[in-house]
């Protein structure tokens, strides 16, 4: 079965530090890949997506991720937090009809 | 647009009463989807549907049924409402099944007693 971990339960970070988000997947070919962010009440919102060719893809608001075969992992990352970042983040793996997600890691921003 | 809609936003149940949760989109999305999410657990996924007659079981579908009579709505039902069903639902869609890109709705924070 398809399974998507999440290693980092929570992650805080200062203003202006560069962060990372580890999202490691299982699955026995190249899936779809999803990055999300839910601020406090929200719904979920699409950050980036990779579905093939360039292994590194831009997102929005500032955020890049890399899948790496290899690894079978998607990681985030941004070179340069804002307090307006802080957030819950879900990868999220596409395979045929079904949506599978990661645990989310819960990031806070420190001015 | 509105995108995808949910009502009601809170609801709280007692148990064995039953509900329906509504959900629809304005995007003539063909895929549309039910998730609920609970503290440590992400989103899990009840039921799917890939178009507008066809609906398929996800990760958790006991308890609930789902139908899609039209592309727009997508209800959600509560047969017998139990308290491990006290999660926050979420409704998403998508242009179809390999489009993958979902957009969510606000969700629905159900506590049943």
């Amino acid at each position: 079965a398809q399974s998507v971990t999440q290693p980092d339960i929570h992650i805080t970070v200062s203003e202006g530090a560069s962060l990372e988000l580890r999202c490691n997947y299982s699955y026995g070919a190249t899936p779809y890949l999803f990055w999300y962010v839910q601020s406090p009440g929200q719904g979920l919102q699409l950050l980036l997506k990779y579905f093939s060719g360039d292994t590194l893809v831009q997102g929005i608001k500032g955020f890049e991720a890399e899948f790496k075969r290899s690894q079978s992992s998607f990681n985030l990352r941004k070179p340069s937090v804002h307090w307006s970042d802080a957030a819950e983040y879900f990868c999220a793996v596409g395979s045929g009809n079904q949506f599978y997600f990661g645990t989310g890691t819960s990031l806070t921003v420190i001015p | 647009n509105a995108g995808v809609t949910q009502t009601p936003k809170f609801q709280v149940l007692k148990t064995g009463q039953s509900m329906t949760l509504q959900c629809a989109q304005d995007m003539n999305h063909e895929y549309m989807s039910w998730y609920r999410q609970d503290p440590g657990m992400g989103l899990r996924l009840i039921h799917y549907s890939v178009g507008a007659g066809i609906t398929d079981q996800g990760e958790v579908p006991n308890g609930y049924n789902v139908s899609r009579s039209t592309t727009e709505d997508f209800p959600l039902r509560l047969l017998s409402a139990a308290p491990s069903q006290t999660s926050v639902y979420f409704c998403a869609s998508s242009r179809d099944r390999q489009n993958h890109e979902q957009y969510f709705g606000p969700g629905t924070r159900l506590t049943v007693t």
